[in-house]
């Protein structure tokens, strides 16, 4: 199947730990992304790498550190995770000003 | 001012009816605009893109731009209950051609049978 897959679907961890999401796509795309979906469903970007160059670096903590091995792949590792970091989070990847096709999503939880 | 505002809601219709679901958005220099339907705990799926002023239709659903009112809708006719799910409008921040979407926080749609 095409998509943009995601690992893993749910995660639940502790304050202080560090976790990483994987992500990678098989529809040829040439850009990726992380976003981020808070309880009240909003939706916002974190990061975007085109071909494996960091092109959008939103304003968010130094904890989180994306990582593109290959246009294909797009890992987001978080660093000492603190409660509020509980959210859903999207990868998601498009080619030049199309539409982005989103993964399935992996549900952080933070105790 | 939020960069791309829509009304929460729940906005709720009758089976049948048309629901008419809005957007506003701050940058003028805007150039694409998408609607994503989500389905609570799922991940959004795209159901329209609009480029230029005007309609464009696709069966059931139709987007219409106003870029001079920073404006698009999408209109939902004959609603069905399987419609029922969160709208998430999208904007393409500026004129760039980084791909930076900028999402609205969504109208949830109810369609009662």
């Amino acid at each position: 199947d095409t998509a943009v897959s995601q690992t893993p679907k749910y995660l639940v961890t502790q304050m202080g730990n560090d976790k990483s999401i994987k992500c990678e796509q098989n529809l040829g795309h040439d850009t990726m992304y992380w976003y981020k979906q808070d309880s009240k469903k909003f939706l916002k970007i974190m990061f975007s790498y085109n071909n494996k160059e960091l092109i959008i670096n939103e304003t968010v903590p130094n904890r989180f550190s994306p990582k593109s091995p290959d246009k294909a792949h797009l890992n987001l590792h978080i660093n000492s995770l603190e409660l509020g970091d509980s959210a859903v989070y999207f990868c998601a990847s498009s080619r030049q000003n199309s539409p982005l096709h989103f993964g399935n999503g992996t549900r952080l939880t933070v105790t | 001012q939020k960069e791309v505002e829509q009304n929460s809601g729940p906005l709720s219709v009758p089976e049948g009816a048309i629901a008419s679901l809005n957007c506003t958005y701050s940058d003028r220099g805007s150039q694409s605009f998408f609607w994503y339907r989500q389905y609570s705990g799922k991940s959004p799926e795209l159901i329209m893109s609009i480029y230029s002023n005007g309609d464009k239709e696709d069966g059931r659903f139709t987007a219409q731009l106003n870029k001079a009112s920073q404006y698009v809708s999408l209109l939902i006719r004959d609603s069905q209950p399987s419609d029922s799910a969160t709208y998430l409008c999208a904007v393409n921040h500026g004129s760039s051609n980084t791909g930076k979407l900028i999402f609205g926080q969504g109208t949830t749609l109810q369609v009662k049978p």
